[in-house]
């Protein structure tokens, strides 16, 4: 069964340190794959999708994310993370257009 | 282009009563979909409406729930009546009209439901 497995449920990092959040999928072909932010009480915010092409995938707010094959994976970075970042991260997979699977999410807290 | 639009933002019902929730998806989108978002939980698919259709209604729960996108005007899902454990945030998603698979979703702000 298709799946998306986030491993970190919370995070912390200092404003201004690097940050990598983890995806890992279990799906039979390549999926389509998103991440997205939810601030509190806010809805679902796309960063940035992949669906073909360069493996290295650029997205708003600084944030890019490599979707590696051979790992299933499609981790999310940002080289600096501002206070505003704190927020959580959503992976989803996608394989046909209802069939949307998203992880349980990541909790980023950023110290100052 | 104003984005997907969700209402009420919060909605509070007592056990028994029905809850509606609106969904105006973005300008030039007729793909919805709905999904639940338990408290420290992922979002969970529910259902998948185009104009007059239902497409998908797999994540839907079998009783008390129902939805639907007419010819005009919004999509709603409805819950009848409600118990405790229907307290979420109800997250409506639209997409374009070609529904595609590389489609992307563009999400409302939510629902939020609370059940006394």
């Amino acid at each position: 069964a298709q799946s998306v497995t986030q491993p970190d449920i919370h995070i912390t990092v200092s404003e201004g340190a690097s940050l990598e959040l983890r995806c890992n999928y279990s799906y039979g072909a390549t999926p389509y794959l998103f991440w997205y932010v939810q601030s509190p009480g806010q809805g679902l915010q796309l960063l940035l999708k992949y669906f073909s092409g360069d493996t290295l995938v650029q997205g708003i707010k600084g944030f890019e994310a490599e979707f590696k094959r051979s790992q299933s994976s499609f981790n999310l970075r940002k080289p600096s993370v501002h206070w505003s970042d704190a927020a959580e991260y959503f992976c989803a997979v996608k394989r046909n257009n209802n069939d949307m699977r998203f992880g349980a999410g990541t909790r980023l807290t950023v110290k100052p | 282009n104003a984005g997907v639009m969700q209402n009420p933002r919060h909605l509070v019902r007592r056990r028994g009563q029905e809850a509606r929730l609106r969904c105006s998806p973005m300008k030039g989108h007729s793909h919805v979909y709905w999904y639940r978002q338990l408290p420290e939980e992922g979002l969970k698919f529910m259902v998948y409406l185009q104009k007059e259709n239902i497409i998908d209604e797999s994540g839907m729960p079998k009783e008390r729930f129902s939805a639907e996108f007419p010819k005009e005007g919004p999509s709603i899902l409805r819950i009848q009546q409600v118990v405790r454990g229907d307290s979420a945030a109800y997250f409506c998603a639209s997409s374009p009209l070609s529904g595609g698979s590389t489609d992307t979703q563009y999400f409302g702000p939510g629902t939020r439901l609370t059940v006394l």
